[in-house]
């Protein structure tokens, strides 16, 4: 049981270059989540998903887009990457409907922007 | 709207002394709580949750929070500090059908 996995763990990209970020998780989980995480900022939610073949905006979805075709895989992509997307994403996990459900996370990718 | 306040982005406490790290919330209904720890390049896991069965609530580690209504609070406290505490702790709060709300973390060093 891996739990959540992310994959690359770092990556770096120049201005304008694109990319997707692969979570996948192994626990049959309905809601996945994509969040950034910022020096001071605590975590923000970009977007997340609430089953396969769904997916809704968070709080900062700009320049960003996800797909979520299968159930244990949440895609994050940046289309014309920019230097303020310099950051640690993390992917979370929770099982379905109740709010008290913690989330599991992923052990993060570092993102630097040139 | 819910949000989430910690007090102090660095706390600083001497190996075998009491840990406190504030938490302050705003919900206009009543409030799921939660503690997450994150250490160095890892992601965050659970140290604890407030789901309204129990005000005080115990978690891994030795951990413990108090939800406190009319302080709007719910600090965590460790009796007795290890070096393995040092870490990143994030308080977060979810209610009715809203997302769940970070806050911006506080940065535990332990004094040997």
């Amino acid at each position: 049981n891996a739990g959540v996995t992310q994959t690359p763990k770092f990556r770096v990209l120049k201005t304008g270059q694109s990319m997707t970020l692969l979570c996948a998780q192994d626990m049959n989980h309905e809601y996945m989540y994509w969040y950034r995480q910022d020096p001071g900022m605590g975590l923000r939610l970009i977007h997340y998903s609430v089953g396969e073949g769904t997916t809704a905006k968070g709080e900062v979805p700009d320049g960003y887009n996800v797909s979520r075709l299968k159930k244990q895989n949440f895609l994050l992509g940046l289309e014309s990457a920019a230097p303020s997307q310099t950051s640690v994403y993390f992917c979370a996990s929770s099982p379905h409907i109740r709010l008290y459900n913690e989330q599991f996370f992923g052990p993060g990718t570092r993102l630097t922007v040139l | 709207a819910q949000s989430v306040t910690q007090l102090g982005s660095h706390v600083s406490v001497s190996e075998g002394a009491l840990v406190l790290l504030r938490c302050n919330y705003s919900s206009s209904v009543p409030p799921y709580l939660f503690w997450y720890v994150q250490y160095p390049n890892q992601g965050l896991q659970l140290l604890l949750k407030y789901t309204s069965a129990a005000t005080l609530v115990k978690g891994i580690n030795g951990f413990e929070a108090e939800f406190k209504k009319s302080e709007t609070s719910f600090h965590l406290t460790k009796p007795s500090a290890h070096m393995s505490d040092a870490a990143e702790y994030f308080c977060a709060v979810t209610a009715k059908n809203e997302k769940l709300t970070f806050g911006t973390g506080t940065r535990l060093t332990i004094i040997p």
